[in-house]
C-alpha cells in the first residue's frame, strides 16, 4: 500500500534527447509528489516537485506529468545534457493524520546523457 | 545558502559496536528526519523528529536505534548494537514545516561500515 514503484533502472540518452522516468504509486492519501536528484557522494536534492490538483508542472527543462486516475507520474527532461547524469528518485508523502511528512522512495533511476 | 551537514562522512565500525551519527539541520528548520539508503537500494524512511519527541517511526526503526538533539544545532542517530545489515548511507534531512508538503533538504550523509 506504501510502495512506490519507479522504472526504468536504468536510462541512457544522447545530449539533447528527452529523458523519461515513470512511477507508479498506491496509496491514494498521497498528495505529495517530489522528484529528488542524486549525485555520486551527495544527498537527495528536490528538482522538482507537485500536487494533485494539478496534471502538470514545469520547472525549465524539467517537467512532472501527474495521472491521478492512473495514480502514476513521470519526470519528462527536454533537452537533455551530460550535466543532468544521476539516479533520480520519484517520492511521495501525505499530510494528513499523523504524518509528519515521511517520504516513501522509488527505487531510483540511474540517468546516463552520453555528449 | 544553507545546508545540512553530516559527520563523519564515513564511520567503520566493528560488529556489536555503538555508533553515534551527527547532523547540524539548517537553522530555523523544525523537523528532523534520518533515512538510509543500502548501496544500490533506494532510499529508506527510519525515523521523524519533532518538538524533541519523535513523531513517526519506520519498521526498521527498532530498540537498536535511538535520536536525540541534545543541543539547539545537532541532531543524532544512535545505533546501539551494530549489525552487518545496518551498513548503508544514513541521510538526516530537516524542513521548516511538516504536514509532508514541504521541502526536506538532505545532508551528504555518512557511510556506514559494521564489519
Amino acid at each position: 500500500q506504501q510502495q512506490v514503484k519507479q522504472s526504468p533502472q536504468s536510462l541512457i540518452v544522447q545530449k539533447g534527447g528527452i529523458s523519461i522516468i515513470n512511477c507508479a504509486y498506491e496509496n491514494t492519501a498521497f498528495d505529495y509528489f517530489p522528484w529528488y536528484q542524486q549525485f555520486p557522494g551527495k544527498g537527495p536534492a528536490l528538482l522538482i516537485a507537485i500536487r494533485p490538483d494539478v496534471s502538470e508542472k514545469k520547472e525549465g527543462r524539467f517537467t512532472i506529468s501527474f495521472n491521478k486516475s492512473a495514480k502514476q507520474f513521470s519526470l519528462h527532461i527536454m533537452d537533455s545534457q551530460p550535466g543532468d547524469s544521476a539516479t533520480y528518485f520519484c517520492a511521495a508523502s501525505y499530510s494528513g493524520g499523523t504524518s509528519y511528512g515521511k517520504l516513501t522512495f522509488g527505487q531510483g533511476t540511474i540517468l546516463t546523457v552520453h555528449p | 545558502e544553507p545546508e545540512v551537514t553530516q559527520t563523519p562522512s564515513h564511520q567503520v565500525t566493528q560488529m556489536g559496536q555503538e555508533v553515534i551519527l551527527r547532523c547540524v539541520p539548517i537553522s530555523n528548520h523544525l523537523y528532523f528526519y534520518w533515512y538510509r539508503q543500502i548501496l544500490g537500494q533506494k532510499v529508506e524512511f527510519l525515523v521523524s523528529f519533532y518538538n524533541n519527541e519523535i513523531s513517526e517511526k519506520s519498521e526498521i526503526f527498532d530498540d537498536q536505534f535511538s535520536v536525540e538533539r541534545p543541543d539547539g544545532s545537532n541532531f543524532t542517530l544512535k545505533i546501539r548494537s551494530t549489525k552487518l545489515e545496518d551498513s548503508a548511507m544514513y541521510f538526516c534531512a530537516s524542513s521548516e514545516y511538516a504536514g509532508g508538503t514541504d521541502t526536506q533538504y538532505f545532508g551528504p550523509g555518512t557511510r556506514l561500515t559494521v564489519l
